[in-house]
């Protein structure tokens, strides 16, 4: 089962355009992590932020957590056709490595 | 060396055979990790070993067998596999066991069909 809910599941804008992505979980976290997937082949990582964070930033990329909301979000600011590929929030379920994926969001970044 | 290496890329095979899928680390993580991924799904979290240990079997069935022969080495034996188990299969490494596991690692994955 997943541990996070992605949304929205599909999001298409144009390039140069900011780009949002919010993933909610379920039980308590120690650090919530997002990957991106390019055409259903290896993962990378992002960006990594601990439960006692609340923002991080890496170039384009910007990561909110709300620990008292159970949410996070991903910000990717200018897209690029590039950026297109689906991103997925990932966080420690039940304690001890239980690293499970979120529903992920698909995002079209159009040229 | 920040790469986990899977073998084979593409595996095609009956529901009588048995083959094994690979991955491979040279970073010196102590945790490595199976994932299932079916077409436009989230990974599956399969297995976890830490320290060449199985942690974590997510009620996997049993025509899936994981073996870690050493700190470097994961692998995946199936067999009679049935073909919905086709899927995309993920092999991933990280540095820290327990709770805070830090960055995970994916390779490429191996792509099984089963006839």
């Amino acid at each position: 089962s997943q541990q996070g809910e992605e949304d929205p599941q599909a999001l298409s804008i144009q390039e140069g355009e900011n780009a949002t992505m919010n993933c909610s979980y379920k039980t308590s976290i120690n650090n919530l992590q997002w990957y991106r997937q390019n055409s259903g082949r290896g993962l990378v990582h992002l960006i990594l932020i601990r439960s006692n964070e609340r923002e991080k930033h890496s170039g384009r990329l910007r990561v909110t957590l709300d620990t008292s909301k159970k949410s996070s979000s991903l910000l990717i600011t200018a897209s690029r056709a590039a950026d297109t590929a689906s991103y997925f929030c990932v966080s420690s379920r039940g304690g001890y490595q239980k690293v499970t994926f979120g529903t992920g969001t698909k995002l079209q970044v159009i040229p | 060396d920040t790469e986990v290496t899977q073998t084979p890329k593409h595996l095609v095979m009956g529901m009588t055979n048995k083959k094994s899928l690979k991955c491979e680390q040279h970073m010196g993580h102590r945790a490595m990790y199976w994932y299932k991924q079916k077409a436009k799904k989230p990974p599956e979290l399969m297995f976890v070993y830490s320290y060449e240990k199985l942690s974590i079997n997510e009620s996997v069935p049993s025509r899936f067998s994981p073996e870690c022969p050493n700190s470097s080495l994961l692998n995946l034996h199936l067999h009679a596999l049935q073909p919905e188990d086709s899927a995309l299969y993920l092999c991933a490494s990280s540095p820290n066991t327990g709770l805070d596991t830090g960055e995970l690692f994916f390779g490429e994955g191996s792509r099984l069909t089963v006839l």
